[in-house]
């Protein structure tokens, strides 16, 4: 069994629509990430996380410790959105990060 | 502005050979990170550096090595490439090994044939 369990592994939505990804992990975690990978590859840091939420601009990360659980939110998707989210959470015990396969996102106009 | 770079952002390369893949980061931070990335597979982490002269090994680290002679740069270097190399390749850093933010590089596509 993955540490970190990403779902869904793609989703399909119309522009405009809420979404939601979210990332379970099964480890005690310092913190977790949320990341951004276009097509062409470039990764950007969305987030980081320890406890509470987080927003910036139409993204909300969230994130529930005892629930070992966490989940990104878009509102009003737009196509530009469509890229891979990846979930990567800090492990306490080693002090390495544990990555998920990722949820690639394809918003359609 | 602070940047991370990478090259060659794209290589082909014959099996055996020896190839260099260069990161460069003007953050000023201590940590560094090399991942591959192949498909069906998350980041999976090769090599990692804490400050200089300091590398560990990661997940994956057979047939790679690092050094770290100055806080800006950790090259990777495949002994002797193989087939199963062929991946991206990012570099990463951060500031801080727990909640610092990540900067990734652009990645180096290898292909070795």
């Amino acid at each position: 069994k993955n540490e970190v369990e990403q779902s869904p592994q793609n989703l399909t939505a119309q522009e405009g629509e809420f979404i939601t990804i979210n990332c379970s992990y099964s480890v005690g975690i310092s913190a977790l990430h949320w990341l951004q990978q276009h097509p062409g590859g470039g990764i950007v840091s969305l987030f980081m996380l320890s406890s509470g939420k987080k927003k910036h601009g139409r993204l909300i990360a969230t994130i529930n410790i005892q629930e070992k659980h966490s989940s990104l939110h878009i509102t009003a998707s737009h196509p530009r959105d469509s890229a891979v989210y990846i979930c990567a959470v800090f492990m306490d015990s080693n002090y390495q990060l544990i990555w998920g396969a990722g949820t690639k996102l394809i918003i359609k106009p | 502005d602070a940047e991370i770079t990478q090259s060659p952002r794209h290589k082909i390369t014959e099996t055996g050979r020896q190839v260099t893949l260069a990161c460069h980061q003007t953050w000023n931070h201590n940590n560094m990170f090399w991942y591959r990335q192949d498909l069906g597979h998350g980041l999976r982490l090769i090599h990692y550096s804490y400050g200089v002269q300091d590398t560990n090994k990661g997940e994956v680290s057979d047939g790679y090595s690092v050094s770290r002679s100055n806080t800006e740069d950790l090259p990777l270097t495949l002994e002797s490439a193989a087939s199963s190399q062929t991946s991206v390749y990012f570099c990463a850093s951060s500031e801080s090994q727990i909640t610092g933010e990540l900067f990734f590089g652009e990645g180096s596509r290898l292909t070795v044939l």
